[in-house]
């Protein structure tokens, strides 16, 4: 089957940095993306993964174990719009597996 | 990058009638296109791959007859809500893939069409 898991929720502090994990089990592997969703937006890609280790771009880095089944996105220098919801998703086949989503919120 | 756009972004409709949302790719040809549905606090889930030229790709549970999906050229899909009632309120969002939908390809996004059937 697929599980996908994340943390429900996490609040950290503007200019600091977060990691939002992401573990997975799926029946197939084809690569991981994590995609950033305002509240009633669709998602916008973030990163994609498919070879271990870690993938950097701006202020967002994402890291990829597929031997542990797990993934981090790391924000740094958090900014008040980082707040949003973060989806880790797997990509079997060429259909995406969705987890349920981290909301995270940035705090002054 | 890759621009997806769908039509309505908001919809009210009776219980009972019929509801088509259009998703376009923009500046890029899909053959594959995907149609996902998010119910509030809840993530996406995939409801139906889209292929042009053929039958959609139902997921487990979905009806088939009760959401119509036409991919009618390499830029357009539509999926019809057919007797829609409340329970079919919801996020749909739609996703394209550049080229021939390849695994390697990313899924962009359309700005997806709230529906709330009174």
């Amino acid at each position: 089957g697929q599980n996908i898991d994340q943390p429900t929720e996490m609040t950290a502090t503007e200019g600091a940095i977060v990691q939002i994990n992401c573990t997975y089990q799926t029946s197939g592997f084809n690569g991981l993306f994590w995609y950033q969703q305002h509240a009633g937006e669709a998602p916008t890609f973030l990163s994609y993964n498919v070879l271990d280790g870690l993938e950097e771009k701006g202020r967002f880095s994402s890291f990829l174990s597929r031997s542990k089944g797990y993934s981090y996105l790391l924000l740094k220098e958090l900014q008040m719009k980082d707040s949003a919801s973060y989806l880790c998703a797997v990509r079997e086949g060429n259909k995406l597996v969705f987890g349920a989503g981290t909301i995270l919120r940035v705090k002054s | 990058g890759a621009v997806v756009s769908q039509h309505p972004s908001r919809v009210i409709c009776k219980s009972g009638t019929s509801v088509k949302i259009e998703c376009r790719s923009l500046d890029f040809q899909a053959t594959t296109m995907f149609w996902y549905r998010q119910f509030p606090k809840q993530s996406l889930m995939l409801m139906a791959t889209s292929n042009e030229g053929s039958k959609a790709t139902y997921e487990q549970g979905v009806e088939k007859d009760k959401f119509l999906i036409n991919h009618a050229s390499l830029t357009l899909s539509t999926l019809t809500v057919t007797s829609a009632h409340p329970e079919d309120s919801s996020f749909y969002i739609c996703s394209a893939v550049p080229g021939q939908g390849g695994y390697r390809e990313t899924q962009y996004f359309g700005p997806g069409t709230r529906l709330l059937v009174l």
